[in-house]
C-alpha cells in the first residue's frame, strides 16, 4: 500500500515570497491533515479536512496560509507571503476515519531566508 | 501547562542500557499513540495503545488512564534507535495533541 505523498521535499524561498505544497493522501482515506513542526517542537495541528470539507483550521494563520482539498483527495497547503517564522516542516497525514491511527508523509522542510 | 508534557526532552544513553521516556497528559482520551521521527522529518507510528502494555521488539509501552499518563522503554537500546519520540493524545473527534518530543541520542 503506498504511504502518504508529498512534495516538494524542500523549498527554500526568501521572505515576502509564496509558496504551495502538495498531499497525496492514502487511498481512501477521508480525514487529511497538515501540521507545522518548527525544529524542537511537537507537530502543531494547521487544519483538517473530511472529504473536501474543513473540520478544524482553528490555528491555520489565515492572513498567509491557505489550505484546499478541493476534489476530497489532494491537497495544497499554500504560505503567501512567507515569513522568517514560517521555517518548519509541514507534515501532512491522513487517516481513514475517527481517531485510528494518522499516517504521516514525509514532510516538506521550509527554509525561508 | 500543556495538554501533553513528555520529559525528558534530551536523553543521551550508551548503547545497551535500558531507556524509558515518560509522558503526561491532561485531555481525556480514548488511545494514546507513541511516534519517531528519525532526522530528516519522516513520522513512523510505533504504538497505539488504550489500555495496559504492548511490546514489538525491543520496545515496550504502557499507560495508565486513571493517572493519565504512558511510558516508552527500550531495551538494549541501539545507536540506531536515536530519534525523536513523541506522545500523541487524541483531543476530541480527528484532532490530537502532541508532545514536543523527545530527542534520544544512542552512543555506540
Amino acid at each position: 500500500e503506498a504511504g502518504v505523498a508529498q512534495s516538494p521535499r524542500y523549498k527554500i524561498i526568501e521572505k515576502r515570497q509564496s509558496v504551495a505544497f502538495w498531499c497525496n493522501p492514502i487511498s481512501g482515506h477521508a480525514t487529511l491533515y497538515w501540521y507545522q513542526q518548527i525544529l524542537g517542537q511537537g507537530p502543531k495541528l494547521l487544519i483538517q479536512f473530511q472529504n473536501n470539507g474543513v473540520v478544524d483550521d482553528s490555528q491555520l494563520p489565515k492572513d498567509r496560509f491557505s489550505a484546499e482539498r478541493l476534489k476530497g483527495v489532494d491537497s495544497t497547503l499554500k504560505i503567501q507571503p512567507a515569513k522568517l517564522e514560517d521555517s518548519a516542516v509541514y507534515l501532512c497525514a491522513s487517516s481513514f476515519s475517527g481517531i485510528e491511527t494518522q499516517y504521516f508523509g514525509p514532510g516538506t522542510r521550509l527554509l525561508v531566508l | 501547562k500543556n495538554e501533553v508534557e513528555q520529559s525528558p526532552q534530551n536523553l543521551t544513553a550508551q548503547e545497551g542500557e535500558f531507556i524509558t521516556i515518560n509522558c503526561s497528559y491532561s485531555v481525556g482520551i480514548s488511545a494514546l499513540h507513541w511516534l519517531q521521527q528519525h532526522p530528516g522529518g519522516g513520522i513512523v507510528s510505533l504504538f497505539m495503545l488504550s489500555s495496559g502494555k504492548k511490546k514489538h521488539g525491543r520496545l515496550i509501552a504502557t499507560i495508565n488512564i486513571q493517572e493519565k499518563h504512558s511510558s516508552l522503554h527500550i531495551t538494549a537500546s541501539h545507536p540506531r534507535d536515536s530519534a525523536v519520540y513523541i506522545c500523541a493524545v487524541p483531543y476530541n473527534n480527528n484532532d490530537m495533541r502532541f508532545g514536543a518530543g523527545t530527542r534520544l541520542t544512542v552512543k555506540p
